[in-house]
């Protein structure tokens, strides 16, 4: 069964601090591997995308690692800011019958306090 | 540049009553499709995609029913809500036949059956 399971299910840090959220996943055929930032009833926004051949990939203060044979992706946050405070969700891609289908994580839950 | 439109962003229906929830792509032609449903606390749930006009697929049998009567419109509908389709929906989109683009939310509808 394709899953996807993150962890913690929520975290809370003091702005300025740096914090790792981890995904475990099982899923087959793999496609790629997605970080996603959503705020409190919007809806998600990419922050990376990995294939299977990729180890690492930042965008700005984040960055996602892959370890396709453990199947785990972490997203570390550097200097986290007030901003930060949202759900970060990984989702994991499989290409099916001409489309990606995207297994979604639970999400973690981030509060960044001053 | 592509945008996606959902409307509307927020619905209060009694139960037993119908539903459309529509959405709109533009800045591209030929995009996949998607209905996603978000519930409190959980990952987001693939309801029904669409590589096509015409064409939709259902990951999940439910209440609800979705149609594409053009390129860059999608509808999810339903004649008679249940308290349990309460829920965050989202809308999105991405290129069609690559499997390692990326997938474009809408803002999404909180709809309170009640």
């Amino acid at each position: 069964k394709n899953q996807v399971e993150q962890s913690p299910q929520s975290l809370i840090i003091l702005e300025g601090k740096n914090c790792t959220l981890q995904c475990n996943y099982t899923v087959s055929p793999f496609s790629n591997l997605r970080w996603y930032k959503q705020d409190t009833g919007r809806g998600p926004v990419s922050l990376t995308i990995m294939t299977f051949s990729e180890n690492t990939k930042s965008n700005g203060r984040y960055t996602a690692t892959l370890d396709a044979d453990t199947k785990q992706s972490s997203l570390h946050i550097t200097a986290s800011q007030l901003s930060d405070s949202a759900s970060y969700i990984c989702v994991v891609s499989v290409l099916s019958g001409g489309y990606n289908k995207l297994i979604f994580g639970a999400g973690t839950r981030l509060a960044v306090h001053p | 540049s592509q945008t996606i439109h959902q409307w509307p962003a927020t619905l209060v229906q009694p139960v037993g009553s119908p539903l459309s929830l529509e959405c709109t792509v533009e800045g591209t032609s030929n995009p996949n499709l998607y209905w996603y449903r978000q519930a409190a606390g959980r990952g987001l749930q693939l309801l029904f995609y669409s590589v096509g006009i015409g064409q939709i697929s259902s990951e999940v049998p439910q209440n609800l029913s979705a149609s594409r009567p053009q390129d860059r419109q999608f509808i999810l509908s339903s004649k008679k809500l249940l308290l349990s389709d309460s829920g965050f929906y989202l809308c999105a989109w991405s290129v069609r036949g690559f499997a390692n683009t990326e997938a474009f939310f809408g803002q999404g509808t909180r709809l309170t059956v009640v």
